[in-house]
Parts: structure tokens; sequence; C-alpha cells
């Protein structure tokens, strides 16, 4: 089974803090996400990368960057936090590929408060 | 850009009945790929359901199936003799054959299961 580690379950960190949300994935994925879940909103893409080094901008990428030095892990970074990024952030990975048997497989999410 | 469209915030059912749980798309693509997400309490993301646009033939995993109707733009998901176990937010979404793997979520259902 595919499996999609975030550091934490729940973080509270303080306006102005540069946050550090980390993802690792054990199956060897070239594909991973960032998404930002907000009642009402569902689930938005902030940030994918494609390989190591790539990055793409998705529907909601201001203030936040990514950063992916190794395949298995994708980090999302929020530069300078402020109380609108209080959020559940996701995290996913897949393999590349045009049909649909290359889903997306998500982890357990992290709670952030901005306080 | 596409969008998904979940018209019901919230839904219920009795244990052991069945229920439908609504989605619509838009989209002008001819070729794409629907899903059926689960978010159960404990978060993490679970692939339900997929289906392949340019297949006719309703896709089902055991209790559950969808109606798509490619026409109506219409991708609804039922579950029979539902189980408490499916109690969870339920999230559409919808990826483009053509434009590499990004996914677009609808704002998700909750299911509640009446015992």
């Amino acid at each position: 089974d595919v499996k999609v580690t975030q550091s934490s379950r729940y973080l509270v960190k303080r306006t102005g803090e540069k946050v550090f949300l980390e993802c690792v994935q054990d199956m060897d994925h070239e594909n991973m996400f960032w998404y930002r879940q907000d009642p009402g909103l569902g689930l938005r893409l902030i940030y994918f990368s494609y390989d190591v080094k790539m990055k793409e901008k998705g529907d909601i990428p201001e203030g936040y960057s990514v950063s992916r030095e190794k395949k298995e892990r994708f980090s999302l970074i929020l530069e300078s936090a402020s109380t609108n990024q209080t959020s559940m952030y996701l995290c996913a990975s897949s393999l590349p590929g045009r049909g649909p048997n290359q889903p997306q497989h998500f982890g357990d999410g992290t709670r952030l408060s901005i306080l | 850009a596409q969008t998904v469209t979940q018209s019901q915030p919230e839904m219920s059912v009795q244990e052991a009945e069945t229920v439908t749980l609504s989605c619509t798309y838009d989209t002008s693509e001819s070729d794409y790929y629907l899903f059926w997400y689960k978010q159960p309490p404990s978060r993490q993301m679970i692939l339900v359901i997929r289906q392949e646009a340019y297949k006719q033939q309703n896709a089902t995993e055991n209790r559950f199936s969808v109606n798509f109707q490619k026409a109506a733009k219409s991708f609804s998901l039922k579950i029979s003799d539902s189980q408490l176990g499916d109690a969870a937010m339920y999230f559409c979404a919808y990826r483009s054959a053509r434009w590499g793997e990004k996914l677009t979520f609808g704002t998700g259902t909750r299911l509640t299961i009446i015992p």
C-alpha cells in the first residue's frame, strides 16, 4: 500500500513565523501535491511537482512556496504565516500517466492554526 | 477552467438504505476522468470509485456505483446498503485526460448514517 506521511497532525504557530509542512511518500511517485481544505470550499491546489526540483503553481499559490530536493519529499513553506492561512493541509502523491489508474494517494492532513 | 459542483452540503440516510450523492461538472473537454473520494473522521482521503469519460458503462465497486450522464455532465454516487462506516465527507473530483495530473474538487457532501 502507498504510504503518504505528513510530519505533523496538528500544528500551532504565530503570525509572521516561517512554517514548514513536510510530506514523505514511500512509493517512488513522480507527482506530489499540496492542497488546502476549508469548510464549504473543498480542496484547493496550492502547488504540485512532477519531478525533483520541479514545481508548478496551483490555484492558490500566494503566500506559499515549496521545495522538492528529493523524490520522496515535498515541503510546503509559509514564508510569513498569517491568520488566513489557518486551515487543513493535505499532501498527495501519484504516478504519472494518462489513465485514471494512477489516482492520487493522500496523507492524513495537518491541521495548522496561526495565532 | 473546469468546475465541480456538489449541491448537497449534507445528507443523511438510514442504515441499510440507499443514498445518492449528486455531482455536476463543467468542462469543454471530451476526454477526462471523474472520481469520488471519501474522507472519514480519521481525515485520510480514500478513493471510492473512478470513471473514464469515454466509457459508457457506469463504474461499480461493491456497494458503490455511479450514474454517469456525459451529456448532462452529471456524476452521481449511489451507496447501497448503507453502513455506519460509510459516514464521511464525500468529494467529487475531475481530472483532464489532456492537461496533466491536476484534480479539481467539489465542495463536498457530509454523509450521516442513522442507526
